[in-house]
């Protein structure tokens, strides 16, 4: 069981938006900066937003990140078959003293 | 450009010791801007981060695994190292080295993977 709550599947049409949430705790998402990661199959995560809302550079902005109290959200806009991949949130649980992530969400582009 | 890549056996008995180094190219492990850390994927399922160095050598990990861990710097070669002491069937995981970027803000994001290496533990 994940210390941040995830939905296990989220599937949209492509060219529409998809959000999906990241659900935590005051010990985690309520007090520290979230970072979301995508996991295309068979490779590497990479990381799509970090403190929250900011972009690497070199991510496009159809994926934006907001945080709102003990949930976070990942917007993807646009949608393109090349997004189908697992996303992940993580941030600090500082009751753990641990890096903690979601379970993972994955993403069909229909 | 950064490049990570883990090396190390891709097969460990149980109650053994798993032993990987992560050697970093493109970039020097000294940056006072980075930690560097491993995370691990079990296959088929979610993240789970293992812990994490700065090059001076301070430490910190996950407390479920903290007392079978430990993660050293080797600066003079660019390279960091996991061990994990007693494995078991449940340790089998692809595991990952990470760039941790010291953000302005205090956090620590992923910001540079290896591509994974999987260990399995069996007889």
């Amino acid at each position: 069981q994940s210390v941040l709550t995830q939905p296990p599947s989220v599937s949209a049409a492509p060219g529409q938006k998809v959000t999906i949430s990241c659900s935590g705790s005051s010990s985690n998402i309520g007090n520290n900066y979230v970072s979301w990661y995508q996991q295309l199959p068979g490779t590497a995560p990479k990381l799509l937003i970090y403190d929250n809302n900011k972009r690497p550079s070199g991510i496009p902005d159809r994926f934006s990140g907001s945080k709102s109290g003990t949930s976070a959200t990942l917007g993807i806009t646009g949608l393109q078959t090349g997004d189908e991949a697992d996303y992940y949130c993580a941030t600090w649980d500082s009751s753990l003293s641990a890096g903690v992530f979601g379970g993972g969400t994955k993403l069909t582009v229909l | 450009q950064l490049q990570l890549q883990e090396s190390g056996p891709g097969l460990v008995k149980p109650s053994e010791t798993l032993s990987l180094t992560c050697t970093v190219s493109g970039g020097s492990i000294s940056s006072r801007s980075y930690y560097w850390g491993w995370i691990r994927q079990p296959p088929g399922k979610g993240l789970e981060w293992i812990g994490s160095i700065y090059y001076d050598g301070g430490t910190s990990f996950n407390p479920s695994l903290k007392s079978r861990v430990t993660i050293s710097v080797d600066t003079s070669n660019n390279q960091f190292s996991l061990k994990l002491r007693s494995v078991t069937a449940a340790d089998t995981a692809v595991y990952y080295c990470t760039r941790l970027y010291l953000a302005h803000s205090g956090s620590y994001p992923f910001d540079s993977w290896g591509q994974g290496t999987l260990v399995t533990v069996s007889s």
